[in-house]
Order: C-alpha cells, then sequence, then structure tokens
C-alpha cells in the first residue's frame, strides 16, 4: 500500500527565515512520482513540481529548493528566504507508476505561516 | 487559459437531503478526478474518468455517491442521502494524458465545501 507522512501539521517562522518541510513516503511499486502541492487560502490546490523515482537530482527553482532521496524515502521541500506570501498548506503526494492507478495518494498537509 | 472550475464554492443541506456538485475540467483534458478533504484529515482519491469511463472508481465511499461524466466534459458527484460524515471538502482535478510524460499533472479546482448538518 502507499502512504505519504507528512509529520510536521504546522510550522510558523519570521519572514526571511529558511523552512524545510518533511514528507516521507512507502511504496511496493519501483516505479513511482511524488508531487508537492500549495494551497493558498484561496483554496484550490496548486501544482508545484513532480518527480519521478528514477531521478534523484535535486531541484531548485528559485527560492524553492526539493531534496530526493530514495535511501530515506523521502522528499523534502526547502524554502529559502521565506516571505509572507509562502503562507499556505502544503501537501505532499505520491502516484503509482503511470500505466498503472493514476490516483494521488496525499499526505496530511504542513500549514506553513510566515510572520513578518 | 481557464482553470479546473467546481460549483458550488459553498454548500450546507441537511442529513437526508441530496447535493450535486459539478466539476468542469482544463478544456482538452481527458482525465478527471474527484477527490475529498475530510476536516483534518488527508485528501482522499474517490475516483478517476477518461473522457466518459469510469476508470478507478475504488475510492467512493459507498452507494451514496454516484459521479457521472456524460459526454466526457464536465462531470457531476451526487451525494443522495447526505449524512454528517459527509461533510468536507470536494475537490476535482484534470489532467491531459496520465500516460505521457509531461502530460500527467493533475490541476486541481478551488474545491466545494460540503457541510451537512
Amino acid at each position: 500500500a502507499q502512504k505519504v507522512t507528512q509529520a510536521q501539521t504546522e510550522i510558523s517562522v519570521v519572514e526571511k527565515e529558511d523552512v524545510t518541510l518533511d514528507c516521507v513516503y512507502e511504496t511496493r511499486d519501483t516505479t513511482y512520482y511524488l508531487f508537492w502541492y500549495k494551497q493558498p487560502p484561496s483554496g484550490e490546490l496548486v501544482f508545484l513540481i513532480r518527480r519521478n523515482s528514477f531521478d534523484e537530482q535535486n531541484e531548485i527553482s528559485g527560492r524553492y529548493s526539493w531534496n530526493f532521496q530514495k535511501s530515506t524515502s523521502s522528499f523534502n521541500f526547502t524554502i529559502t528566504a521565506s516571505q509572507v506570501v509562502d503562507s499556505a498548506v502544503y501537501f505532499c503526494a505520491l502516484s503509482g507508476p503511470l500505466q498503472g492507478a493514476q490516483k494521488l495518494v496525499f499526505g496530511q498537509g504542513t500549514r506553513l505561516t510566515i510572520n513578518p | 487559459e481557464a482553470g479546473v472550475t467546481q460549483f458550488p464554492s459553498h454548500s450546507v443541506i441537511e442529513k437526508g437531503q441530496t447535493v450535486t456538485l459539478r466539476c468542469d475540467p482544463i478544456s482538452g483534458h481527458d482525465n478527471l478526478y474527484w477527490y475529498r478533504r475530510v476536516m483534518g484529515k488527508e485528501i482522499k482519491f474517490l475516483l478517476h474518468f477518461v473522457k466518459e469511463s469510469k476508470q478507478d472508481e475504488s475510492g467512493m465511499p459507498n452507494n451514496r455517491f454516484l459521479a457521472e461524466r456524460t459526454g466526457g466534459t464536465y462531470s457531476t458527484l451526487k451525494v443522495q442521502p447526505a449524512e454528517l460524515e459527509d461533510s468536507g471538502v470536494y475537490f476535482c482535478a484534470s489532467s491531459q494524458d496520465f500516460r505521457r510524460e509531461g502530460s500527467y499533472e493533475q490541476y486541481f479546482g478551488p474545491g466545494t465545501r460540503l457541510t451537512v448538518t
């Protein structure tokens, strides 16, 4: 069975601090995909990144970076120099191979609050 | 390009009543998904349409839930009769082609908040 755990329910930091959101997953698939979504106050889930299980390279996009470590089944998300606009709920998710079940399995989400 | 839209944004109904939620996917997206988040819990998959066919409905909780996608465009999710535990946020998502890299991402709508009293 697939499972995603986001152990941090809520995080609160002061603006400009760096913050890391943890994500640990479980799956028996050898090919799988990992995702991060952002849910701002408006409610919709905004796609941030997709990573497949064969690509362990870290990715950086502006102030956002992702650290995928297969050895520890983790896909952590770091925001550098956080800003108030980064305040949102962040979800980590997992899906199986492209030819299989396409449903996303989500973690419980981490509510991130950036204080000015 | 318009995103995924959902209607209504909020719905408050009494236990035993019927509610129908609507989702309009991104134009050209054959794949449509329903998820829901019950208060304090994770977002859970309900079902997946490919065009008008149900590809996977393993997440549907019981036979009080009926999803349709006639014509392969918009979809409706009907709850009849609604129970208190059905309260939550119902999300719809769409993707272009789940079998092809680069067309795989699911884009979500803002959700419908359902409250059953």
